[in-house]
């Protein structure tokens, strides 16, 4: 049961570069979403979708992008990257549309670490 | 405005020293609140808190909220250094479209020293 992947593990841009973060989940949830995280700010939700074909913006959704075809994946796109997008981006899914539920909170990937040059 | 604020920002303590992380929060149509705890990589989950005083236990780790005054606090006695890491608190909240967010606290970057 590999939960959720997110690929890359790192990854270096240039200002203006585009790339896709890849986000997997083996566990059939529904609701999927994509954090960034920097230093003294906690976690800000970007994107989000609660089931294929639905998706929604978050706090921070400026300069990204998402799809959701399958409930498998949720990539991230970034269309061209800044260095303000420089950040630890995590991906999270939930079994329910309404976010975590009792025991089960979200479960997180490793994360991507981006550093825009 | 919605907003989720954890405090203090960070603590060192020593070995066998008990702590007290608190997470006060405003959010319009509360759903529950979350603890997570964060070491190098992805934060791993502890408790969810839906009702007011009632406390949830694991091992050393402990958390109860209080709906009326808008706020929890998670409890970790004895201390070990492997406690060191960031304590992430969230809120579950419906949003525009009764679909589930979570606002997430600045974090508490706790330190344990032997």
């Amino acid at each position: 049961n590999a939960g959720v992947t997110q690929t890359p593990k790192f990854q270096v841009l240039k200002t203006g570069q585009s790339m896709t973060l890849q986000c997997a989940q083996d566990m059939n949830h529904e609701y999927m979403s994509w954090y960034r995280q920097d230093p003294g700010m906690g976690l800000r939700l970007i994107h989000y979708s609660v089931g294929a074909g639905i998706t929604d913006q978050g706090e921070v959704p400026n300069g990204y992008n998402v799809s959701r075809s399958t409930t498998e994946d949720f990539p991230l796109r970034l269309l061209s990257a800044a260095p303000s997008q420089t950040s630890v981006y995590f991906c999270a899914s939930s079994p329910s549309r309404q976010g975590p539920r009792s025991n089960y909170g979200y479960t997180f990937g490793s994360g991507t670490r981006l550093t825009v040059v | 405005e919605d907003k989720v604020v954890q405090s203090p920002l960070s603590l060192v303590v020593h070995e066998g020293d008990t702590v007290t992380l608190n997470c006060s929060y405003e959010v319009t149509n509360f759903r529950s609140l979350l603890w997570y705890k964060q070491e190098k990589k992805a934060p791993t989950f502890l408790f969810m808190l839906t009702s007011s005083g009632i406390e949830k236990k694991s091992g050393r780790l402990s958390s109860i909220l209080d709906k009326k005054e808008l706020f929890s606090i998670l409890n970790i006695t004895a201390t070990q250094t492997g406690d060191s890491a960031v304590y992430l608190c969230a809120v579950n909240y419906p949003g525009s479209s009764n679909t589930g967010k979570l606002i997430f606290g600045q974090g508490t970057t706790l330190q344990v020293k032997p």
